[in-house]
């Protein structure tokens, strides 16, 4: 079952900072997050295994509440380059397939 | 992060032509490799699951004699539309887990934007 992403658009000024979050009703081995921009393929940003870690990478960073079967992306002091669609990708087992939520388009403006 | 090759980046062909698009991870072996289809301003459809050395696995509703999949070696997985119509016109992408990596992490291709008159 799809992962659902909220919100599904969120517009910033360059230097505020933004969260984006995924829910599954299924319990998680793992989740992936990606950006993608216009046209391109989308790019690996970080991966969170089940046991609650939070990592980081420059200013993203997310977390994954194991129980709660939700992570959470945040950007902080966003720069135009941030601009693009994050999806979230879920595995229910090692190994398993990834099932991409339907992405929230992040613009950010000057 | 690794690399993954995708080949071409665009083709137009015409109505019942055939067309093969090229994944290769150009720095680590993939026994796995994934092709989605994504339509414009919609999430990455899986459409099948491509394995080294054996049959690639469909996802429901995919016509595997009109998407043929050859995984022939660790670095290359092949996505052939065979009798290409304009409906087939999308993006495709490839993506090759990492064996290597912490977790199993996908590398995507650059994709492929297929348009059929």
């Amino acid at each position: 079952q799809q992962p659902v992403q909220s919100p599904q658009a969120v517009i910033l000024r360059e230097g505020e900072d933004a969260v984006i979050n995924c829910s599954s009703s299924k319990a998680l081995y793992s989740v992936h997050w990606y950006r993608q921009k216009h046209g391109e393929a989308p790019v690996f940003l970080m991966i969170l295994l089940k046991g609650g870690e939070q990592k980081g990478h420059e200013k993203i960073s997310a977390s994954f509440n194991e129980k709660k079967q939700q992570s959470s992306l945040y950007l902080t002091a966003s720069q135009l380059s941030y601009s693009g669609t994050y999806f979230c990708g879920t595995e229910i087992a090692s190994g398993s397939r990834l099932t991409f939520g339907e992405g929230t388009q992040l613009t950010v403006n000057p | 992060g690794a690399v993954v090759s995708q080949h071409p980046s665009r083709v137009i062909c015409k109505s019942g032509t055939s067309v093969k698009i090229e994944c290769r991870s150009l720095d680590f072996q993939a026994t796995t490799m994934f092709w989605y289809r994504q339509f414009p301003k919609q999430s990455l459809m899986l459409m099948a699951t491509s394995n080294e050395g054996s049959k690639a696995t469909y996802e429901q509703g995919v016509e595997k004699d009109k998407f043929l999949i050859n995984h022939a070696s660790l670095t290359l997985s092949t996505l052939t539309v065979t009798s290409a119509h304009p409906e087939d016109s999308s993006f495709y992408i490839c993506s090759a887990r990492d064996p290597g990596g912490p977790g199993n992490i996908q590398y995507f291709g650059a994709g492929t934007r297929l348009s059929v008159l």
